[in-house]
């Protein structure tokens, strides 16, 4: 199976600031890469599709990047409703796989 | 509006069996895969178990391999998660959700249902 890893695992931040959230495959994925935010009430919504592609209604502050094994979500200016937790997901090796989560908390 | 609303989760003893149902409407569901997605208390997401929009195939982690079935009604816009002997370590929230294809991933969740396998 491959195995993804985020980091930080916690990553306090402010209102207003640009934060980046990593994620590493053990292995080229091939940009097969997701990214999804679950609320405190175990809400999961997607977020990212394929690296970079925003899904449906997520605002433009949230954007992803990367290739080969390594990949980023950022949101360049935090608002109250971004602090949750997130996970990214490659989906181009069966079985897909998860992160293990990264908290978005207030500092 | 998509929306998918998991039924059956509970308390159940080690051993004992629990079926899991999903109820999907706002889409065509007989064109989607779906797929079922547990999340342990205070753990990360864990993929379970995928079926083909057809029910044709389907897809599990080893872990339930043999134990989990996962089915689906066409007709009623249903999904259903058969889990047999049961284990502590399958205590987890299970959510359903849609998988596209092409570029895959999970573009609609369910609430989730808490599955808790305890005697």
């Amino acid at each position: 199976d491959i195995q993804m890893t985020q980091s930080p695992s916690s990553l306090p931040a402010s209102l207003g600031e640009r934060v980046t959230i990593s994620c590493r495959a053990s292995q080229g994925i091939s940009n097969n890469l997701n990214w999804y935010q679950q609320k405190p009430d175990g809400t999961i919504k997607p977020l990212i599709y394929y690296t970079s592609n925003l899904q449906s209604g997520v605002p433009s502050r949230f954007s992803g990047s990367g290739s080969g094994t390594d990949y980023s979500l950022t949101i360049s200016s935090l608002e109250p409703e971004d602090f949750a937790m997130y996970y990214c997901q490659q989906d181009a090796s069966f079985p897909p796989t998860f992160g293990g989560g990264t908290k978005l908390e207030l500092k | 509006e998509v929306q998918l609303v998991e039924s059956g989760g509970g308390l159940v003893q080690p051993g004992r069996s629990m079926k899991l149902s999903c109820a999907a409407s706002g889409f065509t569901f007989n064109n989607y895969d779906m797929a079922w997605v547990c999340q342990a208390p205070k753990k990360g997401l864990e993929w379970v178990a995928t079926i083909s929009y057809d029910g044709s195939s389907t897809y599990y982690r080893d872990s339930v391999k043999g134990r989990f079935t996962l089915s689906r009604d066409n007709a009623k816009s249903t999904l259903y998660l058969q889990m047999d002997s049961l284990r502590s370590e399958d205590t987890a929230t299970y959510y359903c959700a849609r998988q596209v294809t092409g570029y895959p991933h999970f573009d609609y969740w369910g609430q989730g249902v808490m599955v808790t396998v305890s005697s």
